[in-house]
């Protein structure tokens, strides 16, 4: 256990939806990254928040957003859902969040199928 | 853009034996940092070793080490000792010196036979 906790474990559902998934990072973590696992994709980084704020941002398409909350959890939200947004959603955490590189902890995903 | 290259897409190998599974990456920095992920059935993302790019020593950790070749700019994982446990996908990936993104490989799908 990684101490990273993502919820949900699995989502259903139909294209043109919206869904929110939702990660709490371990204790005293103050960076979360968000990862996107799929067949096509490989495994790729989406955004990165530190603090509250955005630190980095990789191929997230504009159908996609963040935000990271005063209590450091983040949620990704997911709208105008296609099928190739089907994958395995990664959250993870660390310490310093940039500067010195410390272990990411991954959470255990999410599993997104978009039908 | 940095690039992580994993060109074996599937290894086998006999359990107690060893394996060594390889990784070339792409970057025009100096400092950077590389790790190996494993990727059991679960889908759990498992960190097995990191490498300082500065620093010269091979790192270990256990049955798994690295073999750094940083002007060629390699970076294999050795198994030694496999184990059943150790079937997993392997996945290499890269960290600048700022220490944000992880860029990963495509990975390679390892099996470890009884």
């Amino acid at each position: 256990d990684s101490g990273v906790t993502q919820t949900p474990k699995h989502l259903i559902t139909a294209t043109g939806q919206r869904v929110t998934l939702r990660c709490s990072p371990r204790s005293g973590d103050l960076s979360v990254y968000w990862y996107q696992q799929s067949l096509d994709q490989g495994l790729q980084f989406l955004i990165q928040y530190y603090n509250g704020e955005e630190r980095a941002k990789g191929n997230i398409l504009e159908r996609f957003s963040a935000q990271q909350f005063p209590d450091l959890h983040s949620e990704l939200n997911l709208s105008s859902l296609e099928l190739g947004d089907s994958a395995l959603y990664f959250c993870a955490s660390d310490v310093d969040g940039g500067g010195i590189p410390n272990e990411q902890f991954f959470g255990p995903g999410t599993r997104l199928t978009v039908l | 853009a940095q690039t992580v290259t994993q060109s074996q897409p599937e290894m086998s190998v006999q359990d107690a034996e060893t394996v060594t599974l390889s990784c070339t990456y792409d970057t025009s920095e100096n400092n950077y940092y590389l790790f190996w992920y494993k990727q059991p059935p679960s889908r759990q993302m498992i960190l097995v070793i990191r490498q300082e790019a500065y620093k010269q020593q091979n790192a270990t950790e256990n049955r798994f080490s690295v073999n750094f070749q940083k002007a060629a700019k390699s970076f294999s994982l050795k198994i030694s000792d496999s184990q059943l446990g150790d079937t997993a996908m392997y996945f290499c990936a890269f960290m600048e010196s700022s220490g944000d993104k992880l860029t990963f490989g495509t990975g390679t799908r390892l099996a470890v036979r009884p």
